[in-house]
């Protein structure tokens, strides 16, 4: 059973306000992922980190930011929420044994709308 | 060009019947793995099963099997025995060895009729 967490599950927001979405993980997994979901779609990577205070952008261009000063915790920060970031994010850790088998373990999600 | 191809978007089941969802996958990594997901309603991603590039056998877990057929790039999932509760978006996923993320399909949308 994995343990990552994301807060708020669900986060109604005006535009131009500065949100912050929180992942915390107490597995000790070094590697982190961040995805945005619209609904019904697939899955598209927004940031990655393989540890404390490495970042990557994915695949998807993103306005959002990303830390990650401590092992356990991923936050995703956007500055200025505009209606077009309306989505779910889903955060997810991984393992790292040089494996395949190493699966990603996602959180619950924060379901974002931006009015 | 598209890694994975789920070309289902929905698929209806009569409950305690098997069902196939399918996918297919592009690499030319000899080394990869290939994950199922389940995210129902309420949005959380659950994993599955996994399949090695390298294993013999197909995967199984519980009510879960993984119907590899690595000559035609193929993963599909079949889920035997079908509860209410199967019903849900069905993701699968690939990765590739020495690339750090994880390609999805676009899923499908599984309902379990009663």
């Amino acid at each position: 059973e994995a343990d990552i967490y994301q807060t708020p599950r669900y986060l109604v927001i005006g535009t131009g306000k500065k949100i912050t979405l929180e992942c915390s993980q107490t597995m000790g997994h070094d590697k982190m992922y961040w995805y945005q979901q619209d609904p019904g779609m697939e899955l598209h990577l927004i940031h990655y980190s393989y540890g404390v205070n490495s970042t990557e952008k994915g695949d998807l261009s993103s306005e959002s930011t990303v830390s990650r000063i401590r092992t356990e915790h991923f936050p995703l920060t956007l500055e200025s929420a505009r209606p077009s970031h309306t989505s779910q994010y889903l955060c997810a850790s991984r393992p790292e044994t040089g494996e395949f088998t190493d699966t990603q373990y996602f959180g619950p999600g924060t379901r974002l709308t931006v009015l | 060009a598209q890694k994975i191809t789920q070309t289902q978007p929905g698929m209806f089941v009569q409950e305690k019947e098997a069902v196939t969802l399918d996918c297919t996958y592009d690499t030319s990594d000899p080394s990869y793995g290939l994950f199922w997901y389940k995210q129902p309603s309420s949005g959380e991603m659950i994993f599955l099963i996994y399949q090695g590039s390298y294993d013999q056998q197909n995967a199984t877990e519980g009510r879960y099997s993984l119907n590899f057929q690595k000559a035609r790039k193929s993963a599909n999932l079949v889920i035997s025995a079908s509860q209410l509760g199967d019903s849900a978006m069905y993701f699968c996923a690939m990765r590739e060895r020495g690339y750090q993320k994880v390609t999805f399909g676009i899923g499908t949308k599984l309902q379990v009729i009663p």
